[in-house]
Formats: C-alpha cells, structure tokens, sequence
C-alpha cells in the first residue's frame, strides 16, 4: 500500500533552513504528482506547494514564494521541501501528500514536526 | 486565496446525522467540481473521505456523502459512530490553470456525544 514518511523536521532558528524530506514507496512514484501541506499548532491544513510528477513545474502558496522549494527525485522516490528564510509562523506540522490528476490529495504521510524558535 | 469557511465544531449522537458545510467563493467551490474532504484524527495521517464533491473512495464507508450548491460543500455523516469523532476539513482547487493552487477550510472538530 502507499506509504509516505516524511522526514528533516526540528527546531531552528529564525532566518535558518531546513530540508525536509518524504520517502515515499507503493506506488509509482514518478508518475504522480506530489504536495507539500502544513499545519500550524491550532490551525487548519495549508496548502504549500506541489510539484509535478517529472519535476518540471512547480508552484507555490503566496505566503512561501521565494522562500521555499519543492522538489523530487525520482530515482530515490523522495520528494524535498527546501525552506529558507524561516520565521517563527512558519511553525507547523508538515505532510506530504500525493496529487491524483490536480484534483485531491489521496494518501498522506503523518508528518513531520518544524519549530522555529530562537 | 483565504481559507474556505467551516463551522469550529458540530456535534452529534451515535446514529444521529450531521451536516458540515465548507463556505467558499466564486473563484473556488463554486467553480470547480473538485471539493474534497479530509477527516484527521491528531497525530495522525489525514484520510480523504470525499473527492470531487461527490465521489467516495474504496474502503471509505457509505455513511458519508458530499454535495455542493453553490459555492458551498458540505459533507454529511449519518448514523453517526464514536470512531467517526475527528477533525474535518474540506478542501477546493482554486486555480487557475497556469497558477494552480488549493486552499482549505479552518477545520470542524466532530464531537460523538
């Protein structure tokens, strides 16, 4: 069955990055789409990014422009979420989860945990 | 894009039905057929419960059903179990097609009284 298991999380400091990353296996991997989607502490789900399944087109909630990127390889069926410039609202549980034609989100992993803190 | 509107919590007794509704816009639900829904017990993986407004995944039980009027969704869970308490979130393709993106309601906790 699909298995997503995300990775890289912890506690960092304001302005500092982090790699997160999500391994995922059960299915093939470079023929779908995948997302990037936090939660805040209290909060609802967020939207982040989503990358297409050959990597080539890529694209981003307003809020993370600039400062993060998404990215996948498929020969290690890992996607990445690369973030920078972090600021403490950035704070949040983050799943990946993987597209089904550009519509939903069928199979989620149970995320990782990132707090920024000084 | 702002998130979509749900109620903070709903609540109901075992066999009972609620309805959840999920309040978006012009540019969101009520344009596109693709509103899903999302029950997430904490600390877990969410699971996709509902797709394309209408649509139930195999394994996901036929007590719960989605529909849409406009620019609202909503979901409904009859004959209510205390496994069904969970957060609830739907969630609309927002678009367009050369900027796509996805946006989330604020969640409804579901309390099994």
């Amino acid at each position: 069955q699909v298995q997503l298991v995300e990775s890289g999380g912890g506690v960092v400091q304001p302005g500092r990055s982090l790699r997160l990353s999500c391994a995922a296996s059960g299915f093939t991997f470079r023929t779908y789409g995948m997302h990037w989607v936090r939660q805040a502490p209290g909060k609802g789900l967020e939207w982040v990014a989503v990358v297409s399944y050959d990597g080539h087109a890529k694209y981003y909630a307003d809020f993370v422009k600039g400062r993060f990127t998404i990215s996948r390889d498929n020969s290690k069926n890992t996607l990445y979420l690369q973030m920078n410039s972090l600021r403490p609202d950035d704070t949040a549980v983050f799943y990946c989860a993987k597209d089904t034609d550009g519509s939903y989100f069928d199979s989620w992993g149970q995320g990782t945990l990132v707090t920024v803190s000084s | 894009q702002s998130a979509l509107t749900q109620p903070a919590s709903v609540s109901g007794s075992p066999g009972q039905s609620v309805t959840i509704s999920c309040t978006g816009t012009s540019s969101d639900v009520e344009s596109y057929n693709l509103v899903s829904w999302y029950q997430h017990h904490p600390g877990k993986a969410p699971k996709l419960m509902i797709y394309e407004v209408t649509e139930r995944p195999s394994g996901v039980s036929h007590r719960f059903s989605g529909s849409k009027s406009g620019s609202t969704a909503s979901l409904t869970i009859s004959g209510l179990q205390a496994e069904d308490e969970a957060d609830y979130y739907c969630c609309s393709y927002a678009g367009p097609t050369n900027s796509p993106s996805w946006v989330f309601g604020g969640g409804t906790n579901l309390a099994v009284l």
